[in-house]
């Protein structure tokens, strides 16, 4: 089946410093990635479309100042929390669509913990 | 504006039970159909897809969708405790580029 790695898994840094998550899909090329994020007991909420060579789309409500993403090749998608303070701690996971069995399905990466200090 | 709506739940049945889960979509464009489970703590998994009106049958899940409806549902057959999780419904958009997650149903399993 199709595999979506995310590193780091945890990351504890501190208020002020920037913070880079990597998505990779090891099996499959994906055009398109997608970074949601998830507070304790709250449901996902999609922060941003990424597309491979493309700029990303992001949802409202969401700074892409603050949220970098960039999608450099069809196997790598990367979010960089830039200035990170305490309410950006959350649990960050990406998806990737994979369209090569004709009919396109999201796998998710196993997900970013965050925790700013 | 899109919605999907599941109940919240929790949703308790007995091991060896049927568990089943509903969800209906607002956004008549949506061809994909898909469920994931997601355990505490964990990123969500695909469990089952489905895109023609009907049963979809794998293991002891069933999908079932109905699209005049705007419903589809998912059992669970001999549920068992480790099937305890949040099941989120995610149709996709009308382009199906995206998918819209509902805020899911927590299934406790009880042994």
């Amino acid at each position: 089946g199709a595999v979506v790695s995310q590193h780091p898994s945890w990351v504890i840094c501190k208020s002020g410093t920037s913070v880079k998550i990597e998505c990779r899909s090891l099996d499959f090329q994906a055009t398109t990635m997608f970074w949601y994020r998830q507070f304790p007991k709250q449901s996902l909420m999609l922060m941003a479309t990424s597309n491979e060579g493309s700029k990303a789309t992001y949802e409202q409500g969401v700074e892409k100042d603050k949220f970098l993403i960039n999608h450099a090749s069809l196997t790598l998608s990367t979010l960089t929390v830039t200035s990170a303070h305490p309410e950006d701690s959350s649990f960050y996971i990406c998806s990737a669509r994979d369209a090569s069995g004709g009919i396109e399905t999201q796998y998710f990466g196993p997900g970013t913990r965050l925790l700013v200090l | 504006q899109k919605e999907v709506e599941q109940n919240s739940g929790p949703l308790s049945v007995p091991e060896g039970a049927i568990a089943s889960l509903n969800c209906t979509y607002s956004d008549r464009g949506s061809q994909s159909f898909f469920w994931y489970r997601q355990y505490s703590g964990k990123s969500p998994e695909l469990i089952m897809s489905i895109y023609s009106n009907g049963d979809k049958e794998d293991g002891r899940f069933t999908a079932q969708l109905n699209k005049a409806s705007q419903y589809v549902s998912l059992l669970i057959r001999d549920s068992q405790p480790s099937d305890s999780a949040t099941y989120l419904c995610a149709p996709s958009d009308q382009a199906g580029t995206a998918l819209i997650f509902g805020k899911g149903t927590t299934l406790s399993v009880s042994s």
